[in-house]
């Protein structure tokens, strides 16, 4: 039972590098999800998806790209990479459900992507 | 636009004293309330949440948070701390009527348990 698998776990780039992160979900969720997390900032979304073909910007779009061509997977491109992207990425997944169903509006994580950029 | 403010970045607590982490939100609708919480070098993991009826809600590994909606407040609890309760927590909101996914985190509590 993976859950969501995330791909690479660690990663260093040079400053103008470019690099795609991908995220793997096993649940046939329908919702998928890019945050980034910073000491003492929480955890920020970057974009979004709610079903195959299509994705939306979050709180922190810029600088990054997304595609969810899969259902079941949803890859973070970054273009040319600068050392604010510093970060630990997550990737997570949820159900498109109702408040009553059980596993609504619960986000399921997969364990990070740390990425330095020098 | 929606906040969510947890009360101390980092809280110690000896084993077996009662661990209270403290989140409060802006909304002038109550939104729906999230705990999760982040073991060293994991990814984030749900406690509890709250989206309607009662208010007291019990999650996993003995936590339980109110939610308070004259005090704006949902804090998490739990009676007896043990030493693998320490990790990093976070408190987390969906507004109404707002899109899946599109939480908003608290900056997060780092909880220690000492001997």
């Amino acid at each position: 039972n993976a859950g969501v698998t995330q791909t690479p776990k660690f990663r260093v780039l040079k400053t103008g590098q470019s690099m795609t992160l991908l995220c793997a979900q096993d649940m046939n969720h329908e919702y998928m999800y890019w945050y980034r997390q910073d000491p003492g900032m929480g955890l920020r979304l970057i974009h979004y998806s709610v079903g195959e073909g299509t994705t939306a910007k979050g709180e922190v779009p810029d600088g990054y790209n997304v595609s969810r061509l899969k259902k079941q997977n949803f890859l973070l491109g970054l273009e040319s990479a600068a050392p604010s992207q510093t970060s630990v990425y997550f990737c997570a997944s949820s159900w498109n459900g109702t408040a009553t169903r059980s596993g609504a509006n619960v986000l399921t994580f997969g364990a990070g992507s740390r990425l330095t950029v020098l | 636009a929606q906040s969510v403010t947890q009360l101390g970045s980092h809280v110690s607590v000896s084993e077996g004293a009662l661990v209270l982490l403290r989140c409060n939100y802006s909304s002038s609708v109550p939104p729906y309330l999230f705990w999760y919480v982040q073991y060293p070098n994991q990814g984030l993991q749900l406690l509890l949440k709250y989206t309607t009826g009662a208010t007291l809600v019990k999650g996993i590994n003995g936590f339980e948070a109110e939610f308070k909606k004259s005090e704006t407040s949902f804090h998490l609890t739990k009676p007896s701390a043990h030493m693998s309760d320490a990790a990093e927590y976070f408190c987390a909101v969906r507004p109404y009527g707002g899109s899946q996914g599109n939480l908003i985190f608290g900056k997060g509590t780092k909880l220690s348990v000492k001997p």
